[in-house]
């Protein structure tokens, strides 16, 4: 049982360059998220997800993409990245309902700069 | 929408001295709130959490929140802080039937010796 785990812990890229950061989960968990920490900002939601084939926008989905076509994985894409995409991105999931307590559980974090 | 304010941005404190930090959200209805804990170089840790019932929930660690409807508040407490409990800490709330949760901006917190 690994828990939530993301891909890759650094990345450097170029302004214009493209790339996935990947997340997944072996608990079965139906809800998946991604946020990205900034200092004096706390953690803002991207993108989540309750389920296979469904996802939903967050505080600040602008310039990500994201796919849910498994319920273990939910990758988040960066189609062009920008110097402001420069961050520390969770990715985080849990079960839902009461059964759960709803808990969630992070990954332990990509940390990005685009220069 | 739902949102979360921690008023507190830095704070220090001597060892065994007591910590009391606020968190207050914005919702009407149903709300499930959470503590979480993040430890220098690693990721966020569940605290504590209020789904019902008691107002006053323990927490690991010693830590304690208590939930006050009226006031919109589930401010986090601990009679003796350590050293070790040197960390940045999230309040975060989950309103109504909503799937998302959202997080405040956090404190951090340094405990001097």
């Amino acid at each position: 049982n690994a828990g939530v785990t993301q891909t890759p812990k650094f990345q450097v890229l170029k302004t214009g360059q493209s790339m996935t950061l990947q997340c997944a989960q072996d608990m079965n968990h139906e809800y998946m998220s991604w946020y990205r920490q900034d200092p004096g900002m706390g953690l803002r939601l991207i993108h989540y997800s309750v389920g296979a084939g469904i996802t939903d926008q967050g505080e600040v989905p602008n310039g990500y993409n994201v796919s849910r076509s498994t319920t273990e994985d939910f990758p988040l894409r960066l189609l062009s990245a920008a110097p402001s995409q420069t961050s520390v991105y969770f990715c985080a999931s849990r079960g839902i309902g009461v059964a759960t307590n709803e808990k969630l559980l992070f990954g332990s974090g990509t940390q990005l700069s685009v220069l | 929408a739902q949102s979360v304010s921690q008023h507190n941005h830095h704070v220090i404190l001597s060892e065994a001295a007591s910590l009391e930090l606020g968190c207050n959200y914005s919702y009407g209805g149903t709300v499930n709130l959470f503590w979480y804990v993040q430890y220098p170089g690693q990721h966020l840790q569940l605290l504590l959490k209020y789904f019902s019932g008691d107002p006053l929930v323990k927490g690991i660690k010693g830590f304690e929140a208590e939930f006050i409807k009226s006031k919109f508040s589930f401010n986090l407490r601990k009679p003796s802080v350590q050293w070790s409990d040197t960390a940045e800490y999230f309040c975060a709330v989950k309103a109504g039937t909503a799937s998302k949760l959202t997080f405040g901006t956090g404190t951090r917190l340094q405990v001097t010796l």
